[in-house]
């Protein structure tokens, strides 16, 4: 079965950083792209990044929200993902979901969800 | 960026019920185009990808389908789970994007 657990959100003061885990198991982790999604309270679903796999060199991608505050890592050997924040603003409030994603050939779909975690930006 | 936009975003239904929800994109997306379902405190599950093949496990109530860059998804029959917030996305170029949403609630 394929499992994606969260973990490290909180309470952070602005300006402050904090670093998400993502653990992953049921599927070679090392094969896959990986993304970040959050959706802030009440609100729709945003992409935050994607890291891809070792094959594409593990090259990333962000949104120009979060570009040169946070960073995506990943650790295949421990089938494990990070997103570093950094310069944390109060919008950056959300659920952090981390995301596997399957490829149908072409494109690389969210097929694979964790349960998320909340961080919570404020003073 | 390419916007998406989701119309209805809010729509009251009853069970039996059959329900479109169209997803506009701003540009061509070829079918780069996902639909996800996401029940309250849950997250989100893929229903349809590339925009009309429905996700292994996914009852084939749901369907999707494209004409241009006018894309919809369809429930046949309406039934209790299917009440939640339905979201589509595009994943022909960065940043990736979501549609904001429509709420299917009971009438």
């Amino acid at each position: 079965e394929v499992q994606l657990v969260e973990s490290g959100g909180g309470l952070v003061q602005p300006g402050g950083s904090l670093r998400l885990s993502c653990a992953a198991s049921g599927f070679t982790f090392s094969d896959h792209y990986i993304d970040w999604v959050r959706q802030a309270p009440g609100k729709g679903l945003e992409w935050v990044g994607r890291t891809r796999s070792k094959a594409k060199s593990y090259t990333t991608e962000y949104a120009a929200s979060v570009r040169g505050r946070f960073t995506i890592s990943r650790d295949d050997s421990m089938n494990s993902l990070y997103l570093q924040m950094n310069s944390l603003k109060t919008e950056d409030t959300a659920v952090y979901f981390c995301t596997g994603a399957y490829y149908d050939g072409s494109a690389y779909y969210f097929a694979y969800w964790g349960q998320g975690t909340l961080v919570t930006v404020s003073s | 960026d390419i916007q998406l936009t989701q119309s209805p975003s809010f729509l009251s239904a009853s069970v039996g019920d059959r329900l479109t929800i169209t997803c506009r994109a701003s540009q061509d997306i070829s079918s780069y185009l996902a639909w996800y379902q996401q029940r309250p405190g849950r997250a989100p599950k893929l229903l349809i990808y590339a925009a009309s093949t429905l996700q292994s496990g996914v009852p084939s109530r749901f369907s999707g389908s494209a004409s241009g860059t006018e894309f919809t998804l369809t429930i046949s029959s309406l039934q209790p789970e299917d009440f939640a917030t339905y979201y589509c996305q595009q994943l022909s170029s960065y940043p990736l994007t979501f549609g904001g949403g429509t709420n299917v609630e009971i009438k």
